[in-house]
C-alpha cells in the first residue's frame, strides 16, 4: 500500500518568506509526528499529533513553527519569516496506535534551503 | 547531554567483517529502545527492536544493557549492502533519536 508522502520533496527560499510543508500518512495511522534533521544531526523532535487530542508541540524550535492536521489525515507544517538556520530536512513519520513502541513509518522529507 | 549518544563513525570494514557498535541513553526510564537505519539521503526505516533479553534478526544481533543504560549492535558477515547510517532510538514518552554511526562496508 502507499507509504508516507511529503510535498514538496524540495524547496528553496528566501529568508523571511513563509513555507508551508505537508505530510499524507498512511491510511488509518492516528499518530503522526514532525521532525527534522540538520546535516551530520540525529532527527529532533518537533511535534506529535495524536487522533483528536491536543498536539504535543513540545519540539518546536520557537513561535515561527507552527502546525496542524485536519480531519485527522493530512497535516501541514508552517514555517514564518524562515531564518538559514531553519534549513534542514523535515521528516514526517506516522504510527498506528500512540505507543512509543510502535514502528514509525517515515516519509522521504522536504528538503528545505533557506537562502 | 544529548538524550542519545552514538560513536558516529565511519566504521570502515570488508565484506564479511564483523562489526559492532554501541550507543548509551541518559534516561533512565526509557521503556522501549530501537535501531532504524537511514541510506544516504532517503528517510529512516526501522531495523529492528531491542529487547532486554537480546534478540537477532538473521545477522543482526541487539543487545539492551540497562544498568549501564547502553544499546548495542552487531552486525556479522557484512554485506556491501549494510553500508548505511544506523541511528539508535530511545523511546519514553516520545522517540528520541540519536545522530547515528556510519557503516561503510567495502568489497
Amino acid at each position: 500500500g502507499a507509504g508516507v508522502s511529503q510535498s514538496p520533496s524540495n524547496k528553496v527560499t528566501e529568508k523571511g518568506k513563509d513555507v508551508e510543508l505537508r505530510c499524507d500518512p498512511i491510511s488509518g495511522h492516528t499518530a503522526l509526528y514532525w521532525y527534522r534533521q540538520s546535516l551530520g544531526q540525529g532527527l529532533e523532535f518537533l511535534i506529535y499529533f495524536q487522533g483528536n487530542s491536543a498536539p504535543d508541540k513540545s519540539g518546536l524550535p520557537s513561535d515561527r513553527f507552527s502546525a496542524e492536521r485536519t480531519g485527522g489525515s493530512v497535516s501541514t507544517l508552517t514555517i514564518q519569516r524562515t531564518q538559514q538556520e531553519d534549513s534542514a530536512v523535515y521528516l514526517c513519520a506516522s504510527s498506528s496506535d500512540r505507543g512509543p513502541s510502535n514502528e514509525q513509518f517515515f516519509g522521504p522529507g522536504t528538503r528545505l534551503t533557506v537562502l | 547531554r544529548k538524550e542519545v549518544e552514538q560513536d558516529p563513525g565511519p566504521f570502515n570494514v570488508p565484506e564479511g567483517a564483523t562489526v559492532a557498535f554501541n550507543c548509551t541513553y541518559s534516561n533512565s526510564a526509557s521503556q522501549s529502545f530501537f535501531w532504524y537505519r537511514q541510506d544516504c539521503r532517503k528517510e529512516p526505516k526501522l531495523l529492528m527492536s531491542v529487547y532486554s533479553s537480546g534478540n537477532e534478526d538473521g545477522r543482526f544481533t541487539a543487545q539492551l544493557n540497562r544498568a549501564s543504560q547502553y544499546i548495542s549492535l552487531l552486525i556479522r558477515d557484512s554485506k556491501l549492502s549494510d553500508s548505511a547510517t544506523y541511528l539508535c532510538v530511545v523511546a519514553f514518552y516520545k522517540l528520541s533519536f540519536g545522530a547515528g554511526t556510519t557503516v561503510t562496508v567495502r568489497a
